[in-house]
């Protein structure tokens, strides 16, 4: 099956600084890829959509300018937390799908912890 | 916009007893239904899906689930579970057909945790 990768699997930061997440789709060209949030005991809650080449597209009260998003190529995009905080420390998850195929494969997650 | 509701939080059984894990759905359109599974430690990984077709799917690892249209409802059943189906369960859907727009977002349902006691 498909297969997605995220790295890394846990960062810890300290408060300020900024977070990079990679996701990569190792074997199919993912053309769109999508970023989830996980509190504890709660559902994944999607952050946001992203298509290879172009802006991604955020959801309601995600700010984008804190949670930068790029998809530059078909196996990989990037989350970036910039300026983290505390309350930034979550579970964050990322999935890949094709256009067409109306499956999404899911990555194994990175927890972030935010001193 | 659409929304899932699972209504057990926490499931408790033994080993093989029978399991139904209850989903509705709420949306105006026409939908696709998933059940993913987390394991411990892993990541999510699909169950089963249901696009259109005969409302019962078979899943993996002895999991089906009926779709039933009146009810807004696709619950997740197995008639006799295993200690290594712990795990948490959730329920999501995304708008399909004229609705699409797109490439669909998933919107998920807040999980149900399976425990089978041996």
């Amino acid at each position: 099956g498909a297969v997605v990768s995220q790295h890394p699997s846990w960062v810890i930061c300290k408060s300020g600084t900024s977070v990079k997440i990679e996701c990569r789709s190792l074997d199919f060209q993912a053309t769109t890829m999508f970023w989830y949030r996980q509190f504890p005991k709660q559902s994944l809650m999607l952050m946001a959509t992203s298509n290879e080449g172009s802006k991604a597209t955020y959801e309601q009260g995600v700010e984008k300018d804190k949670f930068l998003i790029n998809h530059a190529s078909l196996t990989l995009s990037t989350l970036t937390v910039t300026s983290a905080h505390p309350e930034d420390s979550s579970f964050y998850i990322c999935s890949a799908g094709t256009v067409g195929e109306e499956t999404q494969y899911f990555g194994p997650g990175t927890r972030l912890l935010v001193l | 916009a659409q929304s899932v509701s699972q209504h057990n939080h926490h499931v408790i059984l033994s080993e093989a007893a029978s399991l139904e894990l209850g989903c509705n759905y709420s949306y105006g359109g026409t939908v696709n239904l998933f059940w993913y599974v987390q394991y411990p430690g892993q990541h999510l990984q699909l169950l089963l899906k249901y696009f259109s077709g005969d409302p019962l799917v078979k899943g993996i690892k002895g999991f089906e689930a009926e779709f039933i249209k009146s009810k807004f409802s696709f619950n997740l059943r197995k008639p006799s579970v295993q200690w290594s189906d712990t795990a948490e369960y959730f329920c999501a859907v995304t708008p399909r057909g004229a609705d699409s727009g797109g490439y669909q977002k998933v919107t998920f349902g807040t999980g149900t945790k399976l425990q089978v006691i041996p």
